[in-house]
């Protein structure tokens, strides 16, 4: 069965620095997508950053980046500079070819 | 920009009441999908709809059903709410499949008293 697991509940960055959250998933598909999303407080869920297995090169968008080891079946996401508003809920969602999951979410928190 | 919008931010029931939750998007979406979140468990897929009247049981269906009747608009239901109902209920939609990215409304948070 196709499960999503994000072992850190919480973590806390320095604002400026580097942080990386870790997601790990297990699937027996070779053909699926993964998935980051922000959830602010009391604001609505966004996408951050959106991978392609069949595509070997890590997906980046501005200071987000991920690291995609398909033999591992893990999904990081590094967030560099951190700023204040990066603090939120980030979760990790994988799709299948016809399911979906997403994990139990990590709370970042960004210190000034 | 894509708007999904949800008709309540907080809803207050009592056991047993029948609970209709509304969620409408302006961007033509195919698809559209119910999640609850809570605490410690992250979002679970109740329900979604790739097509107008045209449903599919996410992982957790038990106690919900759901309507769409028109493109744009993807109700869920609670025939008769219980207090394990309690949750953060959030819509999303997409232009094509799950695979494609999601865009959240605001959520509604249900209490069933």
């Amino acid at each position: 069965a196709q499960t999503v697991t994000q072992s850190q509940p919480e973590m806390s960055v320095q604002e400026a620095e580097t942080v990386t959250l870790s997601c790990t998933y297990d699937t027996s598909e070779s053909d699926y997508y993964l998935f980051w999303y922000k959830q602010p407080p009391s604001r609505q869920m966004i996408l951050v950053i959106r991978q392609e297995a069949y595509k070997q090169q890590n997906a980046t968008e501005n200071r987000f980046s991920v690291n995609f080891q398909k033999a591992a079946k893990s999904f990081s996401l590094k967030i560099s500079d951190s700023q204040l508003g990066d603090a939120a809920m980030y979760f990790c969602a994988y799709t299948g070819a016809n399911n979906l999951f997403f994990g139990t979410g990590t709370r970042l928190t960004v210190i000034p | 920009d894509v708007k999904v919008t949800q008709s309540s931010r907080y809803l207050v029931k009592r056991t047993g009441e029948k609970v209709f939750l509304e969620c409408v998007q302006d961007m033509d979406h195919e698809n559209m999908f119910w999640y609850r979140q809570d605490p410690g468990l992250g979002l679970r897929l109740i329900y979604f709809s790739y097509d107008v009247k045209m449903k599919e049981k996410g992982d957790i269906p038990e106690g919900y059903s759901v309507s769409r009747e028109k493109k744009e608009r993807f109700s869920l239901i609670l025939e008769s709410a219980s207090t394990n109902q309690t949750s953060m209920y959030l819509c999303a939609s997409s232009l094509s499949g799950i695979r494609d990215t999601q865009y959240f409304g605001p959520g509604t948070r249900l209490t069933v008293l």
